[in-house]
């Protein structure tokens, strides 16, 4: 079965110190994979997404950049983090292809910019 | 681009009250419709999804949603809620030719007291 993994967990970092989220997926090759962003109150904002290897769009101009080095593999980054970039991130995946298929969260990663 | 509203932000109910939690896209392609929940402290989950066919779905937990299609709705429905439907729920929607991409509403917090 497919399963996703997302971590760190939580994370406090420092305004200016970098940032990296990764998250992997096992049991699917090629899947969509998303970064979103949980705010208080304002849903899920959709960050970026990948349909392949070095595939990334961005829906949201913003201080985080993404990447996709592997088929499985998601990675959040940001070279100088910001006050503004605290929230819970969410990583997805979804079937690459098919039209009617779902997204899938990893568990999430708490970040508090102090 | 798509677009997905919520309308009810914070909803306060009774056990064994009624649900019902507002949903509306502007997409004028074709779409497919989801609700998904967050329990307390857990990763956001499927609760109910539609891709075609009977506009009534019925998902987990005695959930079930109507998509209308005339009013771009897709309302979620519970006849009796319990203490433990007690959670985030968000309403979310992907058009069919834009990669399984999806556009969240902005979440409603339910809170039902025992």
């Amino acid at each position: 079965s497919q399963t996703i993994h997302q971590w760190p967990a939580t994370l406090v970092q420092p305004v200016g110190s970098p940032l990296s989220l990764e998250c992997t997926v096992e049991g699917t090759s090629n899947p969509n994979l998303y970064w979103y962003r949980q705010a208080a109150g304002r849903g899920l904002q959709l960050l970026f997404y990948s349909i392949g290897i070095g595939q990334i769009s961005s829906e949201v101009p913003q201080n985080l950049s993404a990447s996709r080095p592997q088929d499985r593999q998601f990675i959040l980054s940001s070279k100088k983090l910001l006050l503004s970039d605290s929230g819970f991130y969410l990583c997805a995946w979804s079937s690459w292809g098919g039209m009617n298929t779902e997204a899938f969260f990893g568990q999430g990663t708490r970040l508090t910019v102090v | 681009a798509q677009s997905v509203s919520q309308h009810n932000h914070h909803v306060i109910l009774s056990e064994a009250a009624s649900l019902e939690l507002g949903c509306n896209y502007s997409y004028g392609g074709t779409v497919n419709l989801f609700w998904y929940v967050q329990y307390p402290g857990q990763h956001l989950q499927l609760l109910l999804k539609y891709f075609s066919g009977d506009p009534l779905v019925k998902g987990i937990k005695g959930f079930e949603a109507e998509f209308i299609k005339s009013k771009f709705s897709f309302n979620l429905r519970k006849p009796s809620v319990q203490w433990s439907d007690t959670a985030e729920y968000f309403c979310a929607v992907n058009a069919r030719n834009a990669g399984n991409m999806l556009t969240f509403g902005g979440g409603t917090r339910l809170m039902v007291k025992p």
